[in-house]
């Protein structure tokens, strides 16, 4: 069992709608969680973060935990082609250990 | 957040031989860890570079093929040797946010991207 999970997609929404990105996580000692949003050729980057249960509002972004399901989700709200890239799930065990899931690319349609 | 370069950006190398990737953060780190993202997969830590003592690796990487030196808190580099057409990838240089935010994140270098022919 993969350490993270996600669906690759991609997944293709159109402009303006919500995107719902989900991940789930095989250690229920991990502590702290992450979505990453990475372009094509380039490095990751933080988009949210998140460590209690419940969700976590910032923009257009909203994360979601549910620790007692080890299930980590991203909202897009209002979606936009700027948006269209993959989003990388990361899982902080302990120690900065992280475990990244292998992504799920989104297209956002224009 | 932190200022991470890595050199080379890219490059394309023969089979059998070893290149060094050099990472330079802005700030003292404690710790510099070191990824692979194969193509079309997702982050693989490769090793975690401390500096003053030997580096830590993950299960399915060693130091011979994957040396790594941490001469002081702010540079390392993790060299490729002997390298196969398998060992193309993005090599990723990172660090925690600690000193740089309360977040807990990992920032990213912008990468190097090998080919190996």
């Amino acid at each position: 069992q993969k350490e993270v999970e996600q669906n690759s997609g991609p997944l293709s929404v159109p402009e303006g709608a919500i995107a719902s990105l989900n991940c789930t996580y095989s250690d229920r000692g991990s502590q702290s969680f992450f979505w990453y949003r990475q372009y094509s050729g380039k490095s990751p980057e933080l988009i949210m973060f998140i460590y209690s249960n419940g969700d976590k509002e910032d923009g257009r972004f909203t994360a979601q935990l549910n620790k007692a399901s080890q299930y980590v989700s991203l909202l897009i709200r209002d979606s936009q082609p700027s948006d269209s890239a993959t989003y990388l799930c990361a899982v902080n065990r302990n120690f900065n250990k992280f475990y990244f899931g292998s992504g799920t690319k989104l297209n956002v349609k224009p | 957040s932190a200022v991470i370069s890595q050199k080379p950006s890219r490059d394309i190398c023969q089979r059998g031989t070893s290149l060094t990737i050099q990472c330079q953060v802005d700030s003292q780190v404690t710790m510099m860890f070191w990824y692979r993202q194969q193509p079309g997969q997702s982050l693989t830590l490769i090793a975690t570079a401390n500096q003053g003592s030997e580096a830590t690796y993950e299960s399915g990487f060693v130091i011979d093929k994957f040396p790594i030196s941490r001469p002081n808190l702010t540079f390392s580099t993790l060299t490729v040797s002997n390298m196969s057409p398998e060992d193309s990838s993005i090599y990723l240089c990172s660090v925690d946010a600690t000193g740089y935010s309360n977040t807990g994140e990992l920032f990213f270098g912008e990468g190097s991207r090998l080919t190996v022919l």
